[in-house]
């Protein structure tokens, strides 16, 4: 069965410092990988996305991420934190095999100190 | 541009009552969802619908009903409310169901049943 995993509920950075977030899927083909932002009290928002191609993705706000198949893993990575990045992450995996079948990680809440 | 709209933001409800939470979203997407998250949890699919006059349920059914009747709207119902509905529900939607992802997240509706 496919799952995601975020395995650091949280993590605390200082600002400027870089950051990565993991994420490890379990899935028997190549999936449809993507990482959402959300602040609190509001929805997901898109921030980059992993189809096929390049395995190294960009996204918005500066975030990149890269698809390792031999790791099962889509790490989101920023070179720079800014404050405004403190948020939760959520990973997805979704499958081309039709239905609905996209599968978030629980969630990493990430700290930025001054 | 409003995007995906959410109402209401907050609501309390005791065990029994019914509530219909309302979604509705101006970009002219085809693909729109019903998710529900619980703390700690990633999001989890309640229902789904690929067009006006389709839907589909998700992950998470039980408990809840849904239709659409317009490209714009995509209500949720709880007919008979339960504490184990007490979550952050979130409607979103995309324009194509290119991945199985939806794009677009309204900010929310915390609903409370005691």
């Amino acid at each position: 069965a496919q799952s995601v995993t975020q395995p650091d509920i949280h993590i605390t950075v200082s600002e400027g410092a870089s950051l990565e977030l993991r994420c490890n899927y379990s899935y028997g083909a190549t999936p449809y990988l993507f990482w959402y932002v959300q602040s609190p009290g509001q929805g997901l928002q898109l921030l980059l996305k992993y189809f096929s191609g390049d395995t190294l993705v960009q996204g918005i706000k500066g975030f990149e991420a890269e698809f390792k198949r031999s790791q099962s893993s889509f790490n989101l990575r920023k070179p720079s934190v800014h404050w405004s990045d403190a948020a939760e992450y959520f990973c997805a995996v979704a499958t081309n095999t039709g239905g609905f079948k996209t599968i978030f990680g629980a969630g990493t809440r990430l700290f930025v100190k001054a | 541009n409003a995007g995906v709209t959410q109402t209401p933001k907050f609501r309390i409800l005791k065990i029994g009552q019914s509530m219909t939470l309302q979604c509705t979203q101006d970009m002219n997407h085809n693909y729109m969802y019903w998710y529900r998250q619980d703390p700690g949890m990633g999001l989890k699919l309640i229902y789904y619908s690929v067009g006006a006059g389709i839907t589909d349920k998700g992950e998470v059914p039980n408990g809840y009903n849904v239709s659409r009747s317009t490209t714009e709207d995509f209500p949720l119902r709880l007919e008979l409310a339960a504490p184990s509905q007490t979550s952050v529900y979130f409607c979103a939607s995309s324009l194509q169901q290119v991945s199985n992802q939806p794009q677009h997240f309204g900010d929310g509706t915390r609903l409370s049943i005691l």
